[in-house]
């Protein structure tokens, strides 16, 4: 069972461009989950997604970023006009059906590292 | 208000037990608390997780007291391997928020 899926593991763009993300999640989860990691620093929350709905976006900035996870194929985290800023890594990670009660332990992709000359 | 307190960073030597712990004093009564281990250009990945008393697993144990207001991760038998960045989380439902996280050192 493979696991979770990013591409491409590096990204390098220059001011102003679109930076396209990929996430294919585990085998039978259907909840993806984007995080973005500045150095040094621990991951922040960015978007929360379902099968065609987006869940809780509360950590996605309201401008530039969007985020989708369509019916068929990989989620993918959208950022448009680059700037530098926005280097960082970004994390996908998936979880099965949310239980009722309880965390629900979620398991990380590779990452995608973008640079933003 | 930061949901977690964890020291910054811990040294250790290979072989020696190595305990983490951590102060979430606003812990909900629905929360769970959760560890993830991170290695450098890679993902999180779960260790344990607990809600009181004592969780044990293959790779590690999790303390809890009664009150629930800390927790301590703990890892026998360390090695070299074992250096990572260690997240604890109190989360109750689906989104996780990471602190900075402790960053254990071990030595040979």
């Amino acid at each position: 069972n493979a696991g979770v899926m990013q591409n491409p593991r590096h990204l390098v763009r220059r001011r102003g461009q679109e930076a396209r993300l990929r996430c294919s999640p585990m085998k039978g989860h259907s909840h993806v989950y984007w995080y973005r990691q500045l150095p040094e620093e621990g991951l922040k929350f960015m978007v929360y997604l379902q099968k065609e709905n987006i869940i809780d976006e509360s950590g996605m900035p309201k401008e530039r970023f969007s985020a989708e996870f369509p019916k068929e194929g990989p989620s993918i985290l959208r950022i448009q006009q680059v700037v530098r800023g926005d280097s960082a890594a970004y994390f996908c990670a998936s979880s099965p059906a949310v239980r009722d009660r309880g965390s629900n332990e979620q398991f990380f992709g590779p990452g995608t590292r973008l640079t933003v000359l | 208000l930061a949901k977690t307190t964890q020291p910054i960073s811990m040294d250790s030597y290979e072989g020696q037990e190595v305990n983490i712990t951590c102060s979430h004093n606003n812990i909900a009564t629905n929360d769970y608390i959760t560890w993830y281990q991170q290695f450098p250009s890679q993902g999180p990945r779960f260790i344990i997780q607990g809600y009181k008393t004592k969780v044990t697993n293959e790779v590690a144990s999790l303390f809890i007291p009664a009150d629930r207001k800390s927790s301590t991760l703990s890892l026998p038998r360390v090695s070299l391997s074992d250096t990572a960045v260690y997240y604890c989380l109190v989360e109750g439902y689906s989104t996780l928020t990471f602190g900075k996280g402790t960053m254990l050192l071990v030595s040979p």
